[in-house]
Order: C-alpha cells, then sequence, then structure tokens
C-alpha cells in the first residue's frame, strides 16, 4: 500500500544533543511538510518542500532544520533540543502544486515521531 | 490569518447516537477543508476533503458540508459506534497562506 512512514515512532534524546526525525513515502507525491503538534494543540506547519523548493514558516525557530534529498525522503533535524521542543512530529505529503484547491492538495500523514527532550 | 475553532473541545454519547461536529473559520478564502481523525499518540487519518466549489462530502457513515458565507462546516456522524471514539480535527487550506490550518480538534467518546 502506498504510505507515508515515519522512524523512529518514538525518539528519546538530551537537552542540546542534535536528533533527526526521518520520513519517507511511497506516494511519489511533490509535498513534503512537517509539523510539530503539541500536547492538546493543534498541528503546527513547520515547513514544508515542492519538489526542491524549500518553504519555511515565518515563526519555525532557526532550531529546526529540513532537507529532501530525493522525492521519497524527507528529513527534520532539531541542531539543539530544548525541553519546549517535545511534541509530536507529523509528516505528510501532498501531490501539489500547493495553493490551488482540489484532490492534488489532499494531505496524506505518517503515524508522528514523539520527541522526549531529557 | 485565518483562524479555525471547533466546538466543543469534548464529546460524549451513547452508542447509536446521530452526533454533529462543529467547526468554523474566520476567512471564506479557502481552497479545501479537510476533515482528520487523530487517535491517541497516532498520526492523523484524513477522512473527508471538499473541495472549495463543493458542499458536501459523503463517505460510508460520515457526511462534511461547508459554508463558506457563513464560515462554517460540520461533520455528520450517524449511528456512532465505540470505534468511532478519537480526536477529530478541521483543517483549512487557507488562500493566502496556502498551508493547512487546523482546529485544535474534538475529542470524541461513544460509550458501550
Amino acid at each position: 500500500d502506498a504510505m507515508v512512514i515515519q522512524n523512529p515512532r518514538y525518539q528519546v534524546t538530551q537537552f542540546g544533543k542534535p536528533v533527526t526525525l526521518s520520513c519517507s513515502q511511497t506516494l511519489n507525491h511533490n509535498v513534503m511538510y512537517w509539523y510539530q503538534q503539541k500536547s492538546s494543540q493543534a498541528p503546527k506547519l513547520l515547513f514544508h518542500y515542492y519538489d526542491k523548493d524549500f518553504n519555511n514558516e515565518a515563526d519555525t525557530p532557526d532550531n529546526f532544520q529540513s532537507r529532501r534529498p530525493n522525492t521519497s525522503f524527507c528529513f527534520l533535524d532539531i541542531r539543539s533540543p530544548g525541553l519546549g521542543d517535545a511534541a509530536m512530529y507529523l509528516c505528510a505529503t501532498s501531490r501539489g502544486p500547493p495553493r490551488t484547491s482540489g484532490r492534488v492538495n489532499e494531505q496524506f500523514f505518517g503515524p508522528g515521531t514523539r520527541l522526549t527532550v531529557l | 490569518k485565518q483562524e479555525v475553532t471547533q466546538i466543543p473541545a469534548a464529546l460524549s454519547v451513547p452508542e447509536g447516537e446521530n452526533l454533529v461536529l462543529n467547526c468554523s473559520f474566520t476567512d471564506s478564502a479557502i481552497y479545501n477543508l479537510q476533515w482528520f481523525r487523530q487517535d491517541p499518540g497516532k498520526g492523523l487519518t484524513s477522512l473527508l476533503l471538499i473541495q472549495s466549489s463543493q458542499r458536501e462530502q459523503t463517505s460510508g457513515r460520515l457526511n462534511a458540508s461547508l459554508d463558506k458565507s457563513s464560515g462554517r462546516s460540520t461533520l455528520y456522524i450517524a449511528a456512532s459506534q465505540p470505534g468511532d471514539s478519537a480526536t477529530y480535527l478541521c483543517a483549512l487550506l487557507g488562500g493566502s497562506q496556502g498551508n493547512l490550518i487546523f482546529g485544535k480538534g474534538t475529542k470524541l467518546s461513544v460509550k458501550p
């Protein structure tokens, strides 16, 4: 089945120790997104790639970076995790392009990675 | 700036009831509206997508409506089952920002 896969499902890191979260997709979608969801809150978009075009949200901290080496994979790097970065990180994909109506922009989510910062 | 509100924040119903979840938004310039389901500690499952030109979509026991003029969407669940227990999130693909803006969700509990 075509899907969005996130690894690992649970990640524990120490305060200040860099961590990388992984997302892969078999849907061959052009757009990949990273969201942060804290407990009992709505998911918040951090950034997205449309093909190789990177789009950062204005309020995403510099501590968060992303890489998309190919169509299938996208990585979230947290350079110096703080206690406030503990959250569920959700990866999503859509065919795109963004800012258009229709099923091309239906977003499909992975199972998420829960990050704990000690 | 688009704001999305979901009321109620939590809802508990007995099995078999029909129920309605509400979503309101402030900017009617939207491309799509998507309803998601989220089980505890899990990712989001897309339930229904309504395009800006549409008024409703149906899938099985679920029916979602969209009224852009009033800034409202509803998700109707017929004959609720305990397996429907989850958090339901409404999200809009907005015109100005071009990304999904989520409500905080309604946590549904269906009692056997």
